[in-house]
């Protein structure tokens, strides 16, 4: 079974442009999350799709930020536009619903640096 | 509201050392403790959890256990690998939820 995967591992952009990360969950994974960390700082949540619903964007950071799960299946994270403090790991995972233990799979994360 | 504190790295050690890796809490009500494990390259991978008071989650020889007087669920190892180089995140996560809380990582180096 293949893991959370990501795309692409890592984007150096200019401040001002423009980024879309993507995120591929688990096949059949219904809960897809996005998370952040900031170079040497906690791993800080995002938010939290469930199907192609935003749960909970409460630790979105502002409106340059825009996430999408068109169809429930893969995630977009555009930022637009892009600005120095943006730059760090964005990570995703997906879980599943059903099972006796919920655990969240991670992808490898995007390395963002915007100079 | 929710915190982990973890010791800041990175951790330098020789093959065979012994690993202690603190991590220290502040949450309330009896929330769920976890180690993370983040391998080069590689995404977070769940290292082991406790969910309630004194008990003990351990995987692949580490161990850590859930300590509420002192708020802690400090990382250990007896004899550290070069392939136990990673980055170690502690976190929790309130009941009920499924969004830890994480620590900000600790970076371990093991030397042959």
């Amino acid at each position: 079974e293949a893991g959370v995967t990501q795309f692409p591992s890592h984007s150096v952009i200019e401040k001002g442009q423009t980024v879309t990360l993507r995120c591929d969950p688990i096949s059949g994974h219904d809960n897809l999350y996005w998370y952040r960390r900031v170079m040497g700082k906690e791993i800080k949540f995002l938010l939290h799709f469930v199907k192609e619903s935003k749960q909970d964007e409460s630790g979105m950071p502002n409106n340059r930020f825009l996430a999408e799960r068109t169809g429930g299946t893969y995630s977009t994270l555009k930022v637009q536009p892009a600005e120095l403090e943006d730059s760090g790991v964005y990570f995703c995972a997906s879980r599943s619903t059903s099972g006796s233990y919920n655990e969240q799979f991670f992808g490898p994360g995007t390395r963002l640096t915007v100079l | 509201g929710n915190s982990v504190t973890q010791m800041e790295g990175p951790v330098t050690l020789s093959e065979e050392a012994f690993l202690t890796i603190n991590c220290t809490y502040t949450a309330t009500g009896y929330p769920s403790l976890f180690w993370y494990v983040q391998y080069p390259g590689e995404g977070l991978q769940l290292l082991l959890k406790a969910t309630k008071a004194d008990d003990k989650g351990s995987n692949k020889g580490f161990e850590a256990t859930y300590r509420k007087e002192t708020t802690s669920f400090h990382l250990e190892k007896g004899s550290v690998q070069v392939s136990d180089s990673a980055v170690y995140f502690c976190a929790l996560s309130g009941r009920g939820s499924y969004i830890p809380t994480f620590g900000r990582g600790t970076s371990l180096i093991v030397h042959p």
